[in-house]
């Protein structure tokens, strides 16, 4: 079965410094993951996703996320945080050899906090 | 463009009550799909369309149903509203063209409590 995990319920880091939201997979064959942003009231915002190809994929906001298929991960990173980027992060992943439909699987969200 | 437009944003209903979520896209976008969002859970797909007539079942379909009249409308009926119940409810969509690898576009959510 599909799963996503997000180890971290809350990420604090000061403004300037680099971010890490740690995201992990579990899927029976290749995987598409994908990155959303959510904030205050607002729907899901995609930020970026993995295909294939180049394991570092950069996507909206400056925001980059590294696939290592032997840890099974898909963190997102930020070289400099800014405090508007204090909001909620969601992974979620497709397994593309088990499952045709365009269902996907959400992690349990990260709150990213950026303190000034 | 509205994107995924939701309607309404909150909504208070008393148990045994029922009632439907709409939810429209103008992108043309051949599959859509309900979440509901809980504390610490993320999204749990409740109902999926890959295209008009053509529904399926998610994670937790259990008190809700839904139809697919057209490409443009995807609506959510709760049938007897229980306390579980209570929490936001996100509608999404995406283009088939190119795969199932497109990002899913978001409405807003919205707001339900049931008391």
């Amino acid at each position: 079965a599909q799963s996503v995990a997000q180890p971290e319920d809350q990420v604090n880091v000061a403004e300037g410094n680099p971010l890490t939201v740690k995201c992990t997979y579990s899927v029976s064959g290749n995987p598409y993951l994908f990155w959303y942003v959510q904030y205050p009231n607002r729907g899901l915002q995609f930020l970026l996703k993995y295909i294939t190809g180049d394991n570092l994929v950069k996507g909206s906001y400056g925001f980059e996320a590294e696939f290592n298929k032997s840890q099974t991960s898909f963190h997102l990173k930020k070289p400099s945080a800014l405090v508007s980027d204090s909001a909620l992060y969601f992974c979620a992943v497709r397994d593309i050899w088990m499952d045709s439909s365009y269902k996907l699987i959400f992690g349990s969200g990260t709150r990213l906090l950026v303190r000034p | 463009n509205a994107g995924v437009t939701q309607t309404p944003k909150f909504q208070v209903l008393k148990t045994g009550q029922s009632m439907t979520l709409q939810c429209a896209q103008d992108m043309n976008h051949e599959y859509m799909s309900w979440y509901r969002q809980d504390p610490g859970m993320g999204l749990r797909l409740i109902h999926y369309s890959v295209g008009a007539g053509i529904t399926d079942q998610g994670e937790v379909p259990n008190g809700y149903n839904v139809s697919r009249s057209t490409t443009e409308d995807f609506p959510l009926r709760l049938l007897s509203a229980a306390p579980s119940q209570t929490s936001v409810y996100f509608c999404a969509s995406s283009t088939g063209q190119g795969g199932s690898n497109q990002p899913q576009h978001f409405g807003d959510g919205t707001r339900l409590s049931i008391l």
